[in-house]
This record gives structure tokens, C-alpha cells and sequence, in this order.
């Protein structure tokens, strides 16, 4: 079954650190460009960082670069997002999408909730 | 890129036309601009890809067009399971930012 699962969402406190994980099934992610996105409650959608297909390139969102590190896990076939430093605006939903030039963002995660409060 | 949408919200009754607007500050790159449909709680459904292909199991009452920095979808004739959310997003130039959405109920 293709699909992506997202974990490891939970409270923190701001200036703490948290590593979300987006589990690959049915596909190799290595095959595609793989992006993390996020939606604070109530709000629009906001892109976070992408990672290439060969993991060469990586590209931040400039509320995040510099706190937040993209990466994969190829024999774990699974997508990480650690987010330090973190902020009481980076409550959110995060997603993790895949990307192909073919089909775009066409496989979405169902999403896990960070909640940055003290 | 910024992207900005019109109208905010729309509102339409089943079976009329519905038309969105995105709109990019500059000219987005090989015209890569994506449309996604999203409802409470769920993740966003991918629609038009690139600006004009309808992504795979789409109805063909959803199209988008445009080039450049002026970009439409259009729904039609709207169905009560199209009432939601859209958003645009361009992926030609990092970052790969997303308009900040369209709101269409029902009238």
C-alpha cells in the first residue's frame, strides 16, 4: 500500500527540540523529492523544506532555516524533520508529501500535530 | 514568490461556475504551479498540476489555466462535495510558497 505516515508530533515547551518521522510504504523514497509542509490551526498551508531524490539538495523555508534539518533514513524508508529552537509559531499540523516531476505532490501523510506552549 | 488568491471567499450555489484566481509576484518559473483542494481535517488533495493537468481520478469539471504570473482554476459546474478550500502553490523557485487560500461555500 503506498502511503505516508507521520509521528512523533506531541507538546514542547519553546527553545526545546522535537524530530518528526514520515514513515514511506509501497514506494522508495529515495525515488522522489520529499517535502515537509505545515498548517497552524486555523491558518493556510505554509511550505517547510525539501529533500532531492539523491539527498544532495535540501531548501529550507525562511522561518525555519538555520532551527530546522531535513533528512532520510534509506534503509528505514522513512523522511525526518528535526526541529530545534523551537517557537510557539511552529504550532502546527506537518505534513510530509512526496514530490515527482511527473505527478508533483500528488501522496500526502495524514499529518502530525507540534504544539510549542510552556 | 508571494501568491495571492481571489476572493477570499466565494460563495456559489451548486451547479454554478466558480472561478479562482493566484496571482504571483513574479513570473513563476516553467509555469510550475500546482491547485489542491482541501477540507476540514484532511490533508490537501492535489487537483491541477502544472497549471493546466488534471492530477490522476480528478473529475474533468476542474481546470486550471494561466502562465506567467496570472493563474485560474476552474470549477465547472460545482458539485456539494466541491465546497472547500483551494490553494495554490508554485514549485519553480525555492521557497515553494502557497497562496493563502480560497474559501468556497455554499451560497
Amino acid at each position: 500500500q503506498v502511503e505516508l505516515v507521520e509521528s512523533g508530533g506531541g507538546v514542547v515547551q519553546p527553545g526545546r527540540s522535537l524530530r518528526l518521522s514520515c514513515a514511506v510504504s509501497g514506494f522508495s523514497s529515495s525515488e522522489y523529492g520529499m517535502h515537509w509542509v505545515r498548517q497552524a490551526p486555523g491558518k493556510g498551508l505554509e511550505w517547510v523544506a525539501v529533500i532531492s531524490d539523491d539527498g544532495n539538495i535540501k531548501y529550507y523555508g525562511d522561518s525555519v532555516k538555520g532551527r530546522f534539518t531535513i533528512s532520510r533514513d534509506i534503509p528505514k524508508n522513512t523522511l525526518y524533520l528535526q526541529m530545534n529552537s523551537l517557537r510557539v509559531e511552529d504550532t502546527a499540523v506537518y505534513y510530509c508529501a512526496r514530490f515527482s516531476w511527473a505527478d508533483t505532490f500528488d501522496l500526502w501523510g495524514q499529518g502530525t500535530m507540534v504544539t510549542v506552549s510552556s | 514568490i508571494v501568491l495571492t488568491q481571489s476572493p477570499g471567499t466565494l460563495s456559489l450555489s451548486p451547479g454554478e461556475r466558480a472561478t479562482l484566481s493566484c496571482r504571483a509576484s513574479q513570473s513563476v518559473s516553467s509555469n510550475y504551479l500546482v491547485w489542491y483542494q482541501q477540507k476540514p481535517g484532511q490533508a490537501p488533495k492535489l487537483l491541477i498540476r502544472g497549471p493546466s493537468g488534471r492530477a490522476t481520478g480528478i473529475p474533468d469539471r476542474f481546470s486550471g489555466s494561466g502562465s506567467g504570473t496570472d493563474f485560474t482554476l476552474t470549477i465547472s459546474r460545482l458539485e456539494p462535495e466541491d465546497f472547500a478550500v483551494y490553494y495554490c502553490q508554485q514549485y519553480g523557485s525555492s521557497p515553494y510558497t502557497f497562496g493563502q487560500g480560497t474559501k468556497l461555500e455554499i451560497k
